[in-house]
């Protein structure tokens, strides 16, 4: 998974909880991002990141914050989770280098459950 | 609103034969178009990716067509076997637009029978 890592793996909370998941590249990849993935969706963008602490919205970025202190770290936090942010959460970095692409790298995803 | 609408949520292919899955776009400005491969538990990888200078690009049993009049591009896998079972997206940027780089589709659940 190109050197990207995420934790936890999977996690179960309770609504109204705080929750932080933590992705980990160690590529040295300037841009990170966050998606949530559901059934009939696809991959959404939560949050993305340009810099240390340049950070921006996505797509679906209300009831989430992130924060980017380090190249290597970027940490996605809802700070009271709803049972609609049960999803797969997936960290994915990249160079944008403009050659040959856009490419994103994936990392393995976190299960989040949201009693 | 949906940038890129692909078609269709769930294919069932038997062995052998060839998975089509299709994806249009609104935005003209798109100029990289990638297909990204998924199995159950891991992210989405990168399968196969094409520019809008060229017509089709083949690597192995994967091919892109892509008809840039009609704003559409297709997947076209070959030869479809068992290991191919996944979850495909595609997906479309602008190279060098910005850092929010993808917007996928919705992806296509397809399954090979043996």
């Amino acid at each position: 998974d190109a050197g990207i890592t995420q934790s936890p793996r999977h996690k179960v909370t309770e609504t109204g909880t705080p929750v932080t998941l933590r992705c980990h590249q160690t590529e040295n990849h300037r841009y990170m991002y966050w998606y949530r993935q559901d059934p009939g969706h696809g991959l959404r963008l939560i949050h993305y990141s340009y810099g240390v602490k340049d950070t921006d919205k996505g797509e679906v970025s209300d009831g989430y914050s992130v924060s980017r202190s380090k190249t290597e770290d970027f940490l996605l936090t809802l700070e009271s989770a709803t049972s609609s942010q049960t999803s797969v959460y997936f960290c994915a970095i990249s160079d944008l280098s403009g050659t040959p692409g856009d490419e994103q790298f994936f990392g393995p995803g976190t299960r989040l459950t949201v009693l | 609103q949906q940038q890129v609408k692909q078609s269709p949520q769930s294919l069932i292919v038997q062995k052998g034969g060839i998975s089509i899955i299709n994806c249009a776009y609104e935005n003209t400005a798109f100029d990289y178009f990638p297909w990204y491969q998924q199995f159950p538990g891991k992210g989405p990888a990168l399968l196969i990716a094409i520019r809008p200078d060229v017509s089709e690009k083949k690597e192995g049993r994967f091919t892109i067509s892509f008809n840039k009049s009609a704003k559409q591009f297709s997947l076209h896998i070959m030869d479809s076997q068992p290991g191919d079972s996944a979850t495909y997206f595609c997906a479309a940027s602008i190279v060098g637009g910005g850092a929010d780089g993808l917007t996928f589709g919705k992806g296509t659940h397809l399954i090979i029978q043996p």
